[in-house]
């Protein structure tokens, strides 16, 4: 079984600062993981994710997430934080057979001036 | 591609009467996902299809849910009798076998029971 700890269910930060949304994950497998953004009244939108392969991926919107076998982490980072950043962003893993997504309570960003 | 397609957007409904919730997935996508986002419980998993066939509905509250793939293009997800506590967004997902890709999300119902 897989599960998913997105450490601070709310982050504030100010437009122009770092942003870094924090997930842990567990998994008896190789896993698959996935960040997804969701802005309000939308669905959930793929920001990135990461399979197999160079453990820096980029995704969407200057985001990017770094695989850390070691640590068992996949925290989502952006250099520089934007208004239109404001959202929920939820971690996801993928392991095994079955293609499940178990996803994290998700964190949600806000961006002040 | 049009994405995943759901309707209603918004469905307002009186306690005790029947919802059907619609999703036509991505062509040529082999799994389908019912998803239920509430503020106290977030996000949940409800049942998945593979190839039209319900793999895992354990998540399904109670038996007043029902949900079916009759085909490879649709879906649905029933309640009946519906409950205020029934009021969520409820969205559908589909993704190809391989599970590295990733979901691809409609856009969600909004339910309102009252």
């Amino acid at each position: 079984a897989q599960s998913v700890t997105q450490l601070g269910s709310h982050v504030s930060v100010s437009e122009g600062a770092l942003v870094l949304l924090r997930c842990n994950y567990s998994s008896s497998v190789p896993p698959y993981l996935f960040w997804y953004v969701q802005y309000p009244n939308q669905g959930l939108q793929l920001l990135l994710k990461y399979t197999t392969g160079a453990t820096l991926v980029k995704g969407i919107n200057g985001f990017e997430a770094e695989f850390k076998k070691s640590e068992t982490s996949f925290h989502l980072t952006k250099p520089s934080a934007h208004m239109s950043d404001a959202a929920e962003y939820f971690c996801a893993v993928s392991a095994g057979t079955a293609s499940k997504l178990t996803f994290g309570t998700g964190t949600r960003l806000q961006v002040t001036l | 591609d049009a994405g995943v397609i759901q309707s209603p957007r918004h469905e307002v409904t009186e306690m005790g009467q029947e919802v059907t919730l619609r999703c036509k997935p991505i062509s040529g996508h082999d799994y389908l996902f019912w998803y239920r986002q509430t503020m106290m419980r977030g996000l949940e998993l409800l049942i998945y299809f593979n190839n039209n066939v319900p793999i895992d509905d354990s998540g399904m509250p109670e038996d007043r849910f029902s949900a079916k793939m009759p085909n490879a293009s649709f879906s649905t997800l029933k309640i009946q009798p519906s409950e205020p506590r029934d009021s969520a967004v409820y969205f559908c997902a589909s993704s190809f076998s391989s599970q590295g890709v990733g979901y691809t999300f409609g856009s969600g119902t909004r339910l309102t029971v009252v």
